[in-house]
């Protein structure tokens, strides 16, 4: 078992649709959680980061940890066509390296 | 402020070459890590530089090395070229490590043929 799960996808939505994507992890040691956007042929964005459980807002974008049962989400309001990217989820222990997520390809369609 | 900068942008080696990839960080930005990206496994940490010092490394083989220069800019090496080190290698700078998240470059395409 990996240490970080996230779908592959890919995940297809219709333009203003309510996106969710989730990672899963095994490891109760994990404190700091990112999530990045990847863009075709581009590197890794960093979207937001969230220290420990609760919610965190950022404009379209809510990033949510439930450290009690290893899960965090990121949900996207009024999803936009150049939403449609890969996204990773991330997470570290504190020890400045992350593990990171396979990445969830996302398809906002018009 | 300038971004994080790879070169070259793509790259094409063959089979027992070597190859340097060169990464110049965030202006004071004092952690540098590389990773390499592949459909298959995703990304995977090779090794972070700190303040010229390799502070954390990946489980990769001795033929992937690096260093870190008095200015922060980095450096990777990977010697005897393999069929399987195809792949996207990506810098990330950051301030202290990736505790708050990474700034990426836009990677260094290598194909090995």
């Amino acid at each position: 078992q990996k240490e970080v799960e996230q779908d592959p996808g890919p995940l297809s939505v219709p333009e203003g649709a309510i996106v969710s994507l989730n990672c899963t992890y095994s490891n109760s040691a994990f404190q700091y959680f990112m999530w990045y956007r990847q863009y075709s042929r581009k590197g890794p964005e960093l979207l937001m980061y969230t220290y420990s459980s609760g919610n965190k807002e950022d404009g379209r974008f809510t990033a949510q940890v439930d450290k009690s049962s290893k899960y965090i989400s990121l949900f996207i309001r009024d999803s936009q066509p150049s939403d449609s990217a890969t996204y990773l989820c991330a997470m570290t222990r504190g020890s400045y390296i992350p593990t990171f997520g396979r990445g969830t390809s996302l398809i906002v369609h018009p | 402020k300038a971004g994080v900068t790879q070169t070259p942008r793509y790259l094409i080696k063959t089979r027992g070459q070597q190859v340097t990839l060169s990464c110049s960080p965030i202006s004071g930005h004092r952690s540098v890590s590389w990773y390499q990206q592949t459909p298959g496994q995703g990304l995977q940490f090779l090794f972070e530089y700190f303040s010229e010092t390799q502070r954390n490394k990946g489980n990769f083989p001795g033929r992937f090395s690096g260093r870190q220069f008095s200015n922060s800019r980095s450096e990777m090496n990977v010697s005897t070229l393999e069929l399987g080190d195809s792949a996207l290698y990506l810098c990330a700078s950051s301030l202290e490590g990736g505790n708050y998240g990474y700034t990426f470059g836009s990677g260094t395409r290598l194909t090995v043929v």
